[in-house]
């Protein structure tokens, strides 16, 4: 599905920076999703969001940020990354967040913070 | 609680062999249920759920509420079906937000 795309595919950054994850989509889907991707864990949500300018909190929201200004774009933020942070993130996106619908998933995101 | 469980991390087959990937739930309503596969360093794709009852790449699933579960099958597992694959529920009402089992990582060898 080309129409969710993330970058940078792989980003190294150090301990207490500030760094910035991008997740475009062209389907205008109206829910946009975070998960993180960790060994044990499977994915666990982030945050999402129904729509621009609404964002909710998923199930491992600390030290993260989300904005939504355009429906095409959810960034996410760690304001000050910390090596717990290190893992793949993925964005996905869903037409109407309808229980039965599929999530469409980007390449991910490789993060390590040293 | 919502939870999904998937027993084994692992799980190894030989060609041709029989393959089921254990998935259980627990919800207190009717969920969704979803079975996504990753091959090695791609992007999640859909492979199941439950409402479509179809076959995909030789794979079904059947949603089985008395046991709360969502078994993964395939009779005669092949080389290219090694991957890590996802059981994942979807909530009633919360905006499609999925729910992901830990994975297991399936192995088919020669």
């Amino acid at each position: 599905d080309a129409g969710i795309t993330q970058s940078p595919r792989y980003k190294i950054t150090e301990t207490g920076r500030q760094v910035t994850l991008m997740c475009h989509q062209t389907w205008s889907h109206s829910y946009m999703f975070w998960y993180r991707q960790d060994l044990g864990h499977g994915l666990r949500l982030i945050y999402y969001s129904a729509a621009a300018d609404i964002t909710d909190k998923g199930e491992v929201p600390d030290g993260y940020v989300v904005s939504r200004s355009k429906t095409e774009n959810f960034p996410l933020t760690l304001e000050s990354a910390t090596r717990s942070q290190t893992s793949v993130y993925f964005c996905a996106s869903n037409e109407q967040g309808a229980g039965n619908q599929p999530q469409h998933f980007g390449d991910g995101t490789r993060l390590s913070i040293l | 609680a919502q939870r999904v469980t998937q027993p084994e991390k692992l799980l190894s087959v030989f060609k041709g062999a029989p393959v089921e990937l254990k998935c259980n739930y627990s919800y207190s309503g009717s969920p969704e249920l979803f079975w996504y596969v990753q091959y090695s360093r791609q992007r999640l794709q859909l492979l199941l759920r439950h409402i479509s009852r179809e076959s995909i790449k030789g794979f079904t699933a059947d949603l089985n509420k008395g046991e709360t579960s969502f078994h993964l099958k395939k009779p005669f597992a092949q080389e290219e079906d090694s991957a890590m694959y996802y059981c994942a529920l979807s909530a009633n009402n919360q905006g499609g937000k999925l729910i992901f089992g830990q994975g297991t990582e399936l192995s088919v060898k020669p």
